[in-house]
């Protein structure tokens, strides 16, 4: 089993700041298969990059995605307030599939 | 634009079991691997497994003694069957097309 460690656990920071949230796997993952999502509270998640470092359709563009191998990096370049949320990484191309266990991005 | 709904009970009993039903709209249940994926009150995401519209199916091992997913496609549907269910087992459980088209979810509260 692939496991994805998520750092930070929680990441403060204010609006219009720069936020990196790192995903370290245990062994390599097929970067086609890697993807971000986004959760708020009672919601779903929301796929925002797919493949590593494609945006989903809907994605703003300060959202980026970045990495290969075992280490994996979304960045949000200017924080919004609607960005401040739970962040999960997935790796869906070795079962069973795996998550982090979430970022949390909270206000500072 | 695909969409997924969570349909079953909302509470099962200890030692019963689980079962939900997900209905695919907006497209064919053919062609994809359908999954179940879910999440603890206030906790993380765990993949429970998912099944390809052959019928062919992976499972977590973790859960894989008492999962059961299958797929109609004659309806437009797959199903998750989990037995011998405890408290550990409650959550939010999502039907999830990965990594595009998510469920809304739907919890279901395992008590007595």
């Amino acid at each position: 089993e692939i496991v994805l460690t998520q750092s930070p656990g929680t990441l403060s920071l204010s609006p219009g700041e720069r936020a990196t949230l790192s995903c370290r796997a245990s062994q390599s993952v097929t970067s086609t298969y890697f993807a971000w999502y986004q959760q708020k509270p009672g919601q779903a998640p929301r796929l925002l990059i797919y493949s590593a470092s494609r945006r989903a359709t809907g994605t703003p563009d300060r959202f980026s995605g970045s990495g290969s191998g075992t280490d994996f990096t979304l960045t949000i370049s200017r924080l919004e307030p609607e960005d401040f949320a739970v962040y999960y990484c997935q790796q869906y191309g070795s079962s069973p599939e795996t998550f982090g266990q979430g970022t949390k991005v909270e206000i500072k | 634009q695909v969409q997924l709904q969570e349909s079953g009970p909302g509470h099962v009993k200890p030692s019963e079991t689980l079962s939900l039903t997900c209905t695919v709209s907006g497209g064919s249940a053919t062609g994809y691997y359908w999954s179940w994926i879910r999440q603890p009150p206030g906790k993380g995401l765990e993949w429970i497994g998912n099944v390809h519209y052959s019928g062919r199916s992976n499972y977590n091992p973790s859960l894989k003694s008492r999962v059961t997913i299958s797929v109609d496609t004659s309806k437009n549907q797959f199903s998750l069957r989990l037995t011998s269910v405890t408290a550990a087992d409650t959550a939010v459980y999502y039907c999830v097309s990965i990594p595009d088209y998510w469920g809304q979810g739907t919890l279901v509260t395992v008590s007595s």
